[in-house]
């Protein structure tokens, strides 16, 4: 089976810019959550979304959003960026009894 | 507020030898357990997980011990190979015995050297 795949690696925006990040989860996982780890807070928890619906939120302010499709691929976006959002994004699946797998993670640099 | 903490923000072990990894939490509603590996500009890598109604999981080289009286878990690596060399993060979770909504520790950068 396939990995967690996020897209892109690597991305650069500018302050005030909104960005979208992608990742498609293991086949047949139905769950998808996003992380954020920075070098001073470390790795946090943004949200899950599992057959299309939120079922979890990490303490994130609105700006950061999130939604699942039909496929269980996730999209997560990030609206009026600030230098803090500065960080490795990464996404997670799993099914209902399985462990959490990580993807290699998305890049993001404000500039 | 650091709900699971790892305190040793280094560890170096000689090969061969046992790699002990601790991690303590302070929430008493965490019933599941993960230990991850990480590599620089990767994610996450699954290592071992154990429930709360269990006190000990073991895989291979690796064993994860819960203490649920004291709120403290650790990672037991034997024999420690090069290839362990990674930064290892303990997490943890309180939805149901699920790994949903993980809190992760800060983690703790093994070196295991020849």
């Amino acid at each position: 089976k396939a990995g967690v795949t996020q897209t892109p690696r690597y991305l650069i925006k500018t302050r005030g810019q909104q960005v979208t990040l992608s990742c498609s989860p293991i086949s047949g996982h139905r769950s998808v959550s996003w992380y954020q780890q920075t070098p001073g807070q470390g790795l946090q928890f943004l949200f899950e979304y599992f057959s299309e619906t939120q079922r979890n939120k990490g303490n994130f302010p609105g700006r950061f959003s999130g939604r699942q499709f039909s496929n269980s691929r996730s999209e997560m976006n990030v609206s009026t960026l600030e230098l803090g959002d500065s960080a490795l994004y990464l996404c997670a699946s799993r099914d209902v009894n399985t462990e959490a797998f990580f993807g290699q993670g998305t890049r993001l640099t404000v500039v | 507020d650091q709900q699971v903490k790892q305190n040793s923000p280094s560890l170096s072990v000689q090969e061969g030898r046992i790699s002990i990894l601790n991690c303590d939490y302070t929430n008493s509603m965490f019933d599941y357990f993960l230990w991850y590996k990480k590599y620089p500009a990767e994610g996450p890598t699954f290592l071992i997980s154990i429930s709360s109604i269990k006190d000990k999981n073991e895989d291979g080289r690796f064993t994860v011990f819960l203490n649920k009286s004291a709120k403290h878990l650790s990672l037991h690596i034997v024999p420690s190979q090069p290839g362990d060399s990674a930064v290892y993060f303990c997490a943890a979770s309180a939805e149901s015995g699920t790994a949903s909504k993980l809190t992760f520790g800060t983690g703790t950068r093994l070196q295991v050297t020849l």
